[in-house]
Parts: structure tokens; C-alpha cells; sequence
């Protein structure tokens, strides 16, 4: 199975500050990544396609990025609707498999 | 417009079955693939069943597999989850999402496994 470490699992930022969270694959996974935001007792919304594609109606504070296994989401200039938890998922292959999660705390 | 509205949900004993529905509307059922995540209290996602779109391949991880069927009427456009022999560790929200992009989710219904 491939996992996909995430981090870090919870943090604070100011508003306007640069905000980066990162999953890790295991094993090869290409672009096959989706990112999605979480509000609490809401039901999750992509954020993120293929790794980088910014998905409809998304900000565009919002942006992903690949360096080898690692994928990273950036918030350009953090805003206060941002504070969420943000999950990845894999889908190159089954088992599908969620990092563990990050919770975006505003300071 | 997209809708996913998931029901069956409740209270049941360890050991008993839950199946639970996911009514969709606003898109070709028949032409989409459909998935299946819970999420446990204060915990992250796990992907639960994915199904394609005509019914023939069915998915689903080690800790589900024997228990859960994952299936779709398409000319209902509705899909289930037959949950089987629950486990306490199985509480958690349960939802739909189409495609393997998970584009448009349901708001969920909760499952507790408890006696």
C-alpha cells in the first residue's frame, strides 16, 4: 500500500502569512494527487487536481506543487475563511490512501 | 445541479448489518464512478469502496473487504454500501463522492457501532 505522510498535523498562522503543508508518497504516485480543504461539520471540497491544477471556484491563494514524492500545498496570503483541515489523497493506485490530515489554525 | 444525499445511517450492535444509500441527482449516475469515505470522531478520512461506473469492478481496502459491498442502481441513481458484521471500529461519518476526482460529496451520515 502506499503511504502518504503528512505535515505538519496541525499549525497556526497569522493572517497574511505564506502557509505550506506537504504529503509524502511512499512509492511513485505521478501527479495522481488531490488536495481538499475540510471546514468543521462540513463535508470536504477539492481544492487541488493532479497535483497542481487549481480546482473551479478555488482562490487563487491557493496552489500545488510536486518535487519528486514530495506534494505540497501553498496558501499564498493566508485569510481567515482559510482555517480548515486539509487532507491528500492518492489515487495512482488501490488501496486509495488519505494523508493523516493538517489542522490550519489562525493566530 | 450535482447532489449526493446519503441515508441509512444509525445505531447499531456490534455484529449487526447497515446498508447504507447515497440518492444522486443532477449528472449521468449511470456514466460516473462512485466512491465511499468515512471519517471517525476527530479523525482523518479513510477511503471505504469505490465502484465503476456500470457496476462490474469493485474496490475496497484490506480493512473493509469480506464485509462491505459497495453497489449502484442505475436506474435508481442511487448507490449503496452494505455494511456487514459492524464493528465498533467502523463508528465514524459516512459519505459518497463521484469520480475518482471525489468532485461533489454528500453531506454524510453517521454510523455508530456500539452496544
Amino acid at each position: 500500500d502506499i503511504q502518504m505522510t503528512q505535515s505538519p498535523s496541525s499549525m497556526s498562522a497569522s493572517l497574511g502569512d505564506r502557509v505550506t503543508i506537504t504529503c509524502q508518497a511512499s512509492q511513485d504516485i505521478g501527479n495522481n494527487l488531490i488536495w481538499f480543504q475540510q471546514k468543521p461539520g462540513k463535508s470536504p471540497r477539492p481544492m487541488i487536481y493532479y497535483a497542481t491544477n487549481l480546482a473551479n471556484g478555488v482562490p487563487s491563494r491557493f496552489s500545488g506543487s510536486r518535487s519528486g514524492s514530495d506534494y505540497s500545498l501553498t496558501i499564498s496570503s493566508l485569510e481567515s475563511e482559510d482555517m480548515a483541515d486539509y487532507h491528500c489523497l492518492q489515487y495512482k493506485q488501490y488501496p486509495l490512501t488519505f494523508g493523516s490530515g493538517t489542522k490550519l489554525e489562525i493566530k | 445541479e450535482v447532489q449526493l444525499v446519503e441515508s441509512g445511517g444509525g445505531l447499531v450492535q456490534p455484529g449487526s448489518p447497515l446498508k447504507l444509500s447515497c440518492a444522486a441527482s443532477g449528472f449521468t449516475f449511470s456514466s460516473n464512478w462512485l466512491n465511499w469515505i468515512r471519517q471517525a470522531p476527530g479523525k482523518g478520512l479513510e477511503w471505504v469502496a469505490s465502484i465503476n461506473p456500470d457496476g462490474s469492478s469493485t474496490y475496497y481496502p484490506d480493512t473493509v473487504k469480506g464485509r462491505f459491498v459497495v453497489s449502484k442502481d442505475n436506474a435508481k441513481n442511487t448507490g449503496y454500501l452494505q455494511m456487514n458484521n459492524l464493528r465498533s471500529e467502523d463508528t465514524a461519518m459516512y459519505y459518497c463522492a463521484r469520480r475518482l476526482s471525489f468532485d461533489y460529496w454528500g453531506q454524510g451520515v453517521m454510523v455508530t457501532v456500539s452496544s
